[in-house]
């Protein structure tokens, strides 16, 4: 069954870290770039970060750019994301996805997510 | 504030169509083909519906159909079913800076 898996949420002080791991099974994940988007309790999807299939290209968005890192180990079928100097503000569910080849909006498979909650 | 309007919410009847518009401008929709639609219930992954405007993945109804008119894209659900009851929200591509940008959601409630 092609999937993707989160891990690695949890609660952490504001000025934290954490990071999350998204593991994938049931394809050739090394085909495959993976964006990881967020949702914000009561709030709709914000895209947050993504690494092309080989790991050598990655973008983020603004509200995170500076504070996290996204890297992927292919031996492993996992992609990491990295977050430093957490605030109240990054409180949300987190998703990985797939990305559809040559299509930049295009995730079509998603995880269940993992939830981050920022507080103190 | 999201990058791209939706209406918070839009219902219809069982068997009726339904189109949610998503707003945007010529930095984002207007100026690119890639613009998507996501499907979300709460506790589930989200599921995409539509790609490059108007492409359906395999195993999505043909019910459901995308367009996009200047910096405007809109999705229509036609014959509503109970399990289309869910939030939708669009997605853009927006240039090699700000790269993805997605709508606010908008809920859709079958009566």
């Amino acid at each position: 069954e092609v999937q993707l898996v989160e891990s690695g949420g949890g609660l952490v002080q504001p000025g934290g870290s954490l990071r999350l791991s998204c593991a994938a099974s049931g394809f050739t994940f090394s085909d495959y770039n993976i964006h990881w988007v967020r949702q914000p309790p009561g709030k709709g999807l914000v895209w947050v970060s993504r690494i092309n299939s080989d790991g050598a290209t990655t973008m983020y968005a603004d509200s995170v750019k500076g504070r996290s890192t996204i890297s992927r180990d292919n031996a492993k079928n996992t992609v990491y994301l990295q977050m430093n100097s957490l605030r109240a503000e990054d409180t949300a569910i987190y998703y990985c996805a797939r990305g559809i080849a040559g299509d930049p909006v295009a995730f079509d498979i998603w995880g269940l997510g993992t939830m981050v909650t920022v507080s103190s | 504030q999201s990058a791209l309007t939706q209406p918070a919410s839009v219902s219809g009847s069982p068997g009726q169509s339904i189109t949610i518009s998503c707003t945007g401008t010529n930095s984002d929709i207007g100026s690119y083909y890639y613009v998507s639609w996501y499907h979300h219930q709460l506790g589930k992954a989200p599921k995409l519906m539509i790609y490059d405007i108007n492409k359906r993945p395999s195993g999505v109804s043909h019910r459901f159909s995308g367009s996009k008119s200047g910096d405007t894209a809109s999705l229509t659900i036609s014959g509503l079913q109970a399990e289309d009851e869910a939030d939708y929200y669009c997605c853009s591509y927006a240039g090699s800076s700000t790269y993805v940008v997605f709508g606010g959601g908008t809920k859709l409630t079958v009566l």
